[in-house]
């Protein structure tokens, strides 16, 4: 499954509202997750089952969607929420990541 | 806390084999996959394969002719070797678990294939 998102750069400034978009070669489900990488780090999980918020996410952050189009939303950008944003379908086998949107500061 | 810690060889000359090894702590991931995923420039997060802890293995198709993973549940280790590396599997290599998705991580390693 091919996941697309987009756009593959969001320039905001903080305090600004952040639409993150992923699209979905094919449905699945609601078996989507998003994390959050920022430089040198691992990736940390954000949203999983596409709209449930992980241990300790900021309520600011909040996912949508179901079968193929979904949405990460960023209420209110803080300094921290800088970085880059991938989807991850584990609806089927290989697991698959999206290419990534980087959220940086206008 | 559950942490993981990958190790291994930084540097792999091409045509040999990468060999990574994955140290469980904190808690026990026994109930979960352990995931391997690599982050390259070129291609982004790849899913490499998983592995549970009685040994069952299920790798990504382009890979699966190159890669193993095994399991040493008495060490609480994990291993992966990629097998024939090129350039092309210069990538920062990361160790992943959770009950459905990817709530523990790894710090990564970078792992640059050159002679």
């Amino acid at each position: 499954i091919v996941l697309t998102q987009s756009p593959a750069t969001l320039s905001l400034s903080p305090g600004e509202r952040a639409t993150l978009s992923c699209r979905a070669s094919q449905s699945v489900s609601s078996y989507l997750a998003w994390y959050q990488q920022k430089p040198g780090q691992a990736p940390r999980l954000v949203i999983y089952d596409a709209s449930n918020r992980a241990t300790g996410v900021p309520a600011r952050f909040s996912g949508s969607g179901s079968g193929t189009d979904f949405t990460l939303t960023i209420s209110s950008l803080e300094p921290e929420d800088f970085a880059v944003y991938y989807c991850q379908q584990y609806s089927n086998w290989p697991r698959t990541f999206g290419q990534g949107t980087k959220v940086e500061i206008k | 806390q559950v942490q993981l810690q990958e190790s291994g060889p930084g540097l792999v000359k091409p045509s040999e084999t990468l060999s990574l090894t994955c140290t469980v702590s904190g808690g026990s991931i026994s109930a979960y996959y352990l995931t391997w995923i690599r982050q390259s420039a070129g291609k982004g997060l790849e899913w490499i394969g998983r592995i549970d802890s009685g040994g069952s293995t299920s790798y990504n198709p382009p890979l699966k002719s190159r890669v193993t993973m095994s399991v040493d549940t008495s060490k609480k280790q994990y291993s992966l070797k990629l097998k024939s590396v090129t350039a092309a599997d210069t990538a920062v290599y990361y160790c992943a678990s959770g009950r459905v998705v990817f709530d523990y991580w790894g710090q990564g390693t970078l792992v640059t294939v050159s002679s």
